[in-house]
């Protein structure tokens, strides 16, 4: 199985504050990658797949890029309600794979 | 509108069995591949099965295989999971989702809001 490795496991931010995940997967896997919101108690809701495209509705100060194996999701000016935990997935093959997230807390 | 629903959680003693269901609508279910994932109490995701819109294309994570299968019946619009076997670790959150596909890419859009299944004597 692809692994995919997060970073940082969690960050503190203030808002306003730019902010960026990395997500690096054990072999190259093109662009074939994906970022989630999740909010507690909340279903994961897609915010950029295939490395870089916005997801319809999802607000432009996300921003996703990379390819091979290292990804970068950026906020760019974070707001009150990006404060969540944020899952990278690979979907290079047919056993997708998540990264193990990175909660995004009030500084 | 598009609408996942998951029901059939609960509580479950180890070594017992249970069937989640996943009722769909507001979308041409056959269509569409589909998955579930869980997600344990204050841990990750964990991506679990996956079936074609026929159902004749199956996958599943190595952690599941042999326990689990994954079906669908398209007329009712309904995708299952049976758990067989139930170990402690299968206590989770088990999402329904379906595969959003753009030429070769693909990703899990919408999910169901989830239901809850708790391993325990």
């Amino acid at each position: 199985d692809i692994q995919m490795t997060q970073s940082p496991s969690s960050l503190s931010a203030s808002i306003g504050d730019r902010v960026t995940i990395t997500c690096r997967a054990s072999q190259s896997i093109g662009s074939y990658l994906n970022w989630y919101q999740q909010k507690p108690g909340k279903a994961p809701k897609i915010l950029i797949f295939a490395a870089y495209s916005l997801q319809r509705g999802v607000p432009s100060r996300f921003s996703g890029s990379g390819s091979g194996t290292d990804f970068t999701l950026t906020i760019s000016s974070l707001q009150p309600e990006d404060f969540a935990t944020y899952y990278c997935q690979q979907s290079y093959t047919t056993l997708w794979t998540f990264g193990q997230g990175t909660k995004v807390e009030i500084k | 509108e598009v609408q996942l629903a998951e029901s059939g959680g609960g509580l479950v003693q180890p070594g017992g069995s249970l069937r989640l269901s996943c009722a769909a609508s507001g979308f041409t279910f056959s269509s569409h591949s589909m998955n579930w994932v869980r997600q344990a109490p204050g841990k990750g995701l964990e991506w679990l099965s996956h079936i074609s819109g026929s159902g004749s294309t199956i996958y599943y994570a190595e952690s599941v295989k042999g326990r689990f299968t994954i079906s669908r019946d398209n007329a009712k619009n309904s995708l299952y999971l049976q758990i067989n076997s139930l170990r402690d670790e299968d206590t989770a959150v088990y999402y329904c989702a379906i595969t959003a596909e753009s030429g070769v890419r693909n990703w899990f859009d919408p999910w169901g809001q989830g239901t809850l299944v708790t391993v325990s004597s």
